[in-house]
C-alpha cells in the first residue's frame, strides 16, 4: 500500500542557516512527487512537484527538492532561510495509476525559524 | 477567480448535532476532494469525487456523506457530529494532467473550516 513518511515532526533552526526536510514514500508503481506548505491558518499551497524529468525540481521562494527513486525519498531543501519560511511542510505522493489522482499526505513537518 | 471557497469557516456543533459543509470551485475542474487535517496526522482523505456524478470513499468516510451538486460544488454532510470529528476540514480540486485517466497535477485548497464539536 502507498505511504508516506515524513522523518522529523519538528525542525527548528536559525535563520540564514540551511534546512534539509525528509520525505519518503513506498508505493509499488512510478508515483507524481508534491510537497505543500501550509502557513498559520490558511490552506494548503504547492511548493514544488516532480512529475517526470529532471530529478531535481525547484520551487517557490528558493526550495528545491530531488528525486531519488533508488531510495525512494523526496526530500526538500533550502540553502538560507527566512523568518518568513516558518510554517508546516507536507509531502505528498499520487500515484501514475491512480483513477482520481488521490493524493496521500504524510504527517507533515513544522519548520520553525528562529532569529 | 476565488479558485476554491469553503463555508462556513468556523462551526461550534454539539454531539449528534447535523451540518453540511460547502465547498465550490471556479477552475472548471472535473475532481473535487474532502480531506480533514488532525495534528500529527497530516492530511486525511474523507471522500472525493472524479468527476460530476461520481463519488468514492477515501480513507476515512466514516460517519460522514458527500454530495457533488453539479461540477462546481462538493458537499460534505454529518449526519450525527461526534466529538472525534472535531478537526479543520478542506477541500481541494486539481488541474487534470494530459494522458487521461484521472490523472491530476497541483491540486488547489480552500482556507478551511474550522469544526468543533462538543
Amino acid at each position: 500500500a502507498q505511504s508516506v513518511t515524513q522523518l522529523d515532526s519538528q525542525v527548528p533552526v536559525f535563520e540564514e542557516a540551511p534546512v534539509e526536510l525528509r520525505c519518503n514514500y513506498s508505493s509499488s508503481v512510478s508515483v507524481y512527487l508534491f510537497w505543500y506548505v501550509q502557513y498559520p491558518n490558511q490552506g494548503l499551497q504547492l511548493l514544488l512537484k516532480y512529475l517526470s524529468g529532471s530529478t531535481l525540481v525547484k520551487g517557490i521562494n528558493g526550495f528545491e527538492a530531488e528525486f531519488n527513486k533508488s531510495q525512494t525519498s523526496f526530500h526538500l531543501r533550502k540553502p538560507s532561510v527566512h523568518i518568513s519560511d516558518t510554517a508546516e511542510y507536507f509531502c505528498a505522493v499520487s500515484e501514475w495509476a491512480n483513477q482520481g489522482g488521490k493524493l496521500i499526505f504524510g504527517q507533515g513537518t513544522e519548520l520553525s525559524v528562529k532569529p | 477567480n476565488a479558485g476554491v471557497t469553503q463555508t462556513p469557516k468556523f462551526q461550534v456543533l454539539k454531539t449528534g448535532q447535523s451540518m453540511t459543509l460547502q465547498c465550490a470551485q471556479d477552475m472548471n475542474h472535473n475532481s473535487m476532494y474532502w480531506y480533514r487535517q488532525d495534528p500529527g496526522m497530516g492530511l486525511r482523505l474523507i471522500y472525493y469525487s472524479a468527476s460530476e456524478g461520481t463519488t468514492d470513499k477515501g480513507e476515512v468516510p466514516n460517519g460522514y456523506n458527500v454530495s457533488r451538486l453539479n461540477k462546481r460544488e462538493f458537499s460534505l454532510r454529518l449526519e450525527s457530529a461526534a466529538p472525534s470529528q472535531t478537526s479543520v476540514y478542506f477541500c481541494a480540486s486539481p488541474n487534470p494532467l494530459t494522458g487521461g485517466q484521472g490523472r491530476t497535477d497541483t491540486q488547489y485548497f480552500g482556507p478551511g473550516t474550522r469544526l468543533t464539536v462538543l
